[in-house]
């Protein structure tokens, strides 16, 4: 069963930093490529970044360019997202999503809350 | 790039069929055949429902089924029932990734 379980999540005040997980299991991760798609209270989806299954693409949306970095440890079956600058707009419950054939998240994870206040 | 755009809102009774649409550009919708459609329930994770336009998942209902016309891609539901009611998102992956602004449900 394929699972994907984020953590690093909670409250940090603007300019702080943030970084989260995602422990992946029931699949080859290295095959894969991950993406970070986040979702601000009562709004809706945002795609955040991407990066292949070498780490040797990545992406990132306009909004987090420059102050998010995506990586990723085959080794250890695991996605991060560095989060640095954080604004109060980035407030957001985070998900990680494994990709398929022209998907960006066949698979979900349950997703981990970050709150950027002071 | 801009969030693909969907109505706010739809409704329909039990056993009724409904559809969403989703308009985006040449760049993205009319140009691939890669656009997903995902359903969530208030504080669950997104469910992927349709993904390279029409194809669906193994597990989910025929009765959920997608197209597309030029820029715009639909979603339809059909014999509506209680547990569709949900939050609809379409999605593009053309190159970057763009969801649409989401659609709510309701099941009167």
């Amino acid at each position: 069963e394929v699972q994907l379980v984020e953590s690093g999540g909670g409250l940090v005040q603007p300019g702080g930093s943030l970084r989260l997980s995602c422990a992946a299991s029931g699949f080859t991760f290295s095959s894969y490529s991950m993406n970070w798609v986040r979702q601000a209270p009562g709004k809706g989806l945002e795609w955040v970044s991407y990066i292949s299954s070498s780490s040797s693409t990545i992406y990132y949306a306009d909004s987090v360019k420059g102050r998010f970095t995506i990586s990723r440890d085959n080794a250890k079956n695991s996605l991060y997202l560095q989060m640095n600058s954080l604004r109060a707009e980035d407030t957001a419950v985070y998900y990680c999503a494994r990709s398929g054939s022209g998907v960006p998240g066949v698979y979900w994870g349950q997703g981990t809350l970050v709150t950027v206040s002071s | 790039q801009s969030a693909l755009t969907q109505p706010a809102s739809v409704s329909g009774s039990p056993g009724q069929s409904i559809t969403i649409s989703c308009t985006g550009t040449s760049s993205d919708v009319g140009s691939y055949n890669l656009v997903s459609w995902y359903q969530q329930h208030p504080g669950k994770a997104p469910k992927l429902m349709i993904y390279e336009g029409s194809k669906r998942p193994s597990g989910v209902s025929n009765r959920f089924s997608g197209s597309k016309s030029g820029n715009t891609a639909s979603l339809t539901i059909s014999g509506l029932q209680a547990e569709d009611e949900a939050d609809y998102y379409c999605c593009s992956y053309a190159g970057r990734v763009v969801f649409g602004g989401g659609t709510k449900l309701t099941v009167l």
